[in-house]
């Protein structure tokens, strides 16, 4: 069973594009999860999304950013005209069901730098 | 709301040493807790989670941590540091139905040999 896939690894932009990172949650995984980490802040929470449906963007800034999960294909985490602060590593996570008690699976991270 | 506090950045050891990462919690409900470590260039992995029961959990590795409601605490520790136990480990709580946890800043464990 492959683990949580996300890509790229690493992804370079310069300021004003777009960058759109990809998660493929585990298999039988209906719950996805994307952070962002930035150095000495730890992972602060973005967004949560089931498929089709976002449930919670309380963390997702409100300009630029959006993320989709549709029924078919991976989870889309989007952001236009990037600038130097979205320079971050940006994890996703997935889950098989919502619960209280329930550990989340990692992926690797996509590394953004924004020039 | 519910908040996680790390205390400590960095916490340096000897190879063999005991270890001790201090996680306190603030929730207003019972919480579920949990312990992920980040080895570098990878995603998080579980160590090892409080839900109800035993207050005393044993993780992967060597890991273990004990929930003290009284002092809001869920400290990690290991009676004796390994090389390969350097990397990054984040705390984290979930509780009063949320289903998205709330992770702490992390702290860097370094091993000396």
């Amino acid at each position: 069973n492959a683990g949580v896939m996300q890509n790229p690894r690493h992804l370079v932009r310069r300021r004003g594009q777009e960058a759109r990172l990809r998660c493929s949650p585990m298999k039988g995984h209906s719950h996805v999860y994307w952070y962002r980490q930035l150095p000495e802040e730890g992972l602060k929470f973005m967004v949560y999304l089931q498929k089709e449906n976002i449930i919670d963007e309380s963390g997702m800034p409100k300009e630029r950013f959006s993320a989709e999960f549709p029924k078919e294909g991976p989870s889309i985490l989007r952001i236009q005209q990037v600038v130097r602060g979205d320079s971050a590593a940006y994890f996703c996570a997935s889950s098989p069901i919502s619960r209280e008690g329930e550990k989340l699976f990692f992926g690797s991270g996509t590394q953004l730098s924004v020039l | 709301a519910q908040s996680v506090t790390q205390l400590g950045s960095h916490v340096s050891v000897s190879e063999g040493a005991l270890v001790l990462l201090r996680c306190n919690y603030s929730s207003s409900v019972p919480p579920y807790l949990f312990w992920y470590v980040q080895y570098p260039n990878q995603g998080l992995q579980l160590l090892l989670k409080y839900t109800t029961g035993a207050t005393l959990v044993k993780g992967i590795n060597g890991f273990e941590a004990e929930f003290k409601k009284s002092e809001t605490s869920f400290h990690l520790t290991k009676p004796s540091a390994h090389m390969s136990d350097a990397a990054e480990y984040f705390c984290a709580v979930k509780a009063g139905g949320s289903y998205i946890p709330t992770f702490g800043r992390g702290t860097s464990l370094i091993v000396h040999p």
